[in-house]
C-alpha cells in the first residue's frame, strides 16, 4: 500500500481557500486516493475521493497531479469550523486504510 | 439508515477484564475496520475484515481479538485488558473501492 507524506501543520485566514498537499510518489494505477478530517475526538469524516481526474463536491476540490505522485485537497472559503486533522489516505489493493499522522489545520479569524 | 453504530460509547475496565466492542453497519458494507486512537496521535488499524466469515490483522493487533459472524457486524475483543490499551476505539465500513466510507462516533475506554 501506498504510504502518504504531509505536512504537520498549516495555517489559513477565515474565508481564504485552504489548500493541503498530499505526497503519495509510490501509488499504484488502481489505488485512490481518499481525504477525511477528524475534528477533536470524533469519528473522521469523509471529505472526497478520486482516482485520476480532479473532483469536486460540495464540501471541498480534489486536484491530482497528472503522474498521480500528489494531490491537493481545496476548501474554497474556509470557516473557523473547517479547524480540523486533516488525512490523505491511498486504499490500496490489501483494502487495509492505514492513517498517516495528517496535516493539523487551523482557521483563524 | 443510522450508518455506522458502536457499542458502547464509554468503558472502564480493571486490568485483566475481559470486554466486546460491538459495530453495526446498515449500509450491506462488505469491508469493516477497527481503529484505536491515542491522544495526539492518528488512528491505527488494528484488525479489518473484508467479508462475512473473514478477519485480518492490521499494524497493532496484539491483545485483541475479532469476529464478523454477520455482515452487519463486527466485534472487537479485548480478553485480558491492560492499561496500554486505553484508548479510543473507532469503527468503519465502506464498500467497493471508490465507494464513499464512514466512521463510526468511538469508543471510549479506559483501563485502570
Amino acid at each position: 500500500d501506498a504510504k502518504t507524506t504531509q505536512p504537520p501543520s498549516m495555517d489559513c485566514a477565515e474565508g481564504r481557500a485552504a489548500n493541503l498537499p498530499c505526497n503519495h510518489s509510490t501509488i499504484s494505477g488502481n489505488e485512490y486516493v481518499y481525504w477525511y478530517r477528524q475534528i477533536h475526538s470524533q469519528g473522521p469524516q469523509y471529505i472526497i475521493h478520486g482516482l485520476k481526474n480532479n473532483e469536486t463536491n460540495e464540501m471541498a476540490s480534489l486536484i491530482i497531479t497528472e503522474d498521480r505522485k500528489s494531490s491537493t485537497l481545496i476548501l474554497p472559503h474556509a470557516t473557523l469550523r473547517d479547524t480540523a486533522v486533516y488525512y490523505c489516505i491511498v486504499r490500496g489493493t490489501t483494502d487495509k486504510l492505514i492513517f498517516g499522522t495528517g496535516t493539523r489545520l487551523q482557521v483563524f479569524p | 439508515n443510522a450508518g455506522v453504530t458502536q457499542t458502547p460509547k464509554f468503558r472502564v475496565l480493571k486490568t485483566g477484564q475481559s470486554m466486546t466492542l460491538l459495530c453495526a453497519q446498515d449500509m450491506n458494507h462488505e469491508y469493516m475496520y477497527w481503529y484505536r486512537q491515542d491522544p495526539g496521535m492518528g488512528l491505527r488499524l488494528i484488525h479489518y475484515s473484508v467479508g462475512e466469515g473473514t478477519t485480518a490483522k492490521g499494524e497493532v493487533p496484539d491483545g485483541y481479538n475479532v469476529s464478523r459472524l454477520k455482515k452487519q457486524n463486527f466485534l472487537l475483543g479485548l480478553e485480558s485488558a491492560a492499561p496500554s490499551q486505553t484508548s479510543v476505539y473507532f469503527c468503519a465500513s465502506l464498500g467497493l473501492p471508490g465507494r464513499t466510507q464512514y466512521f463510526g462516533p468511538g469508543t471510549r475506554l479506559l483501563v485502570l
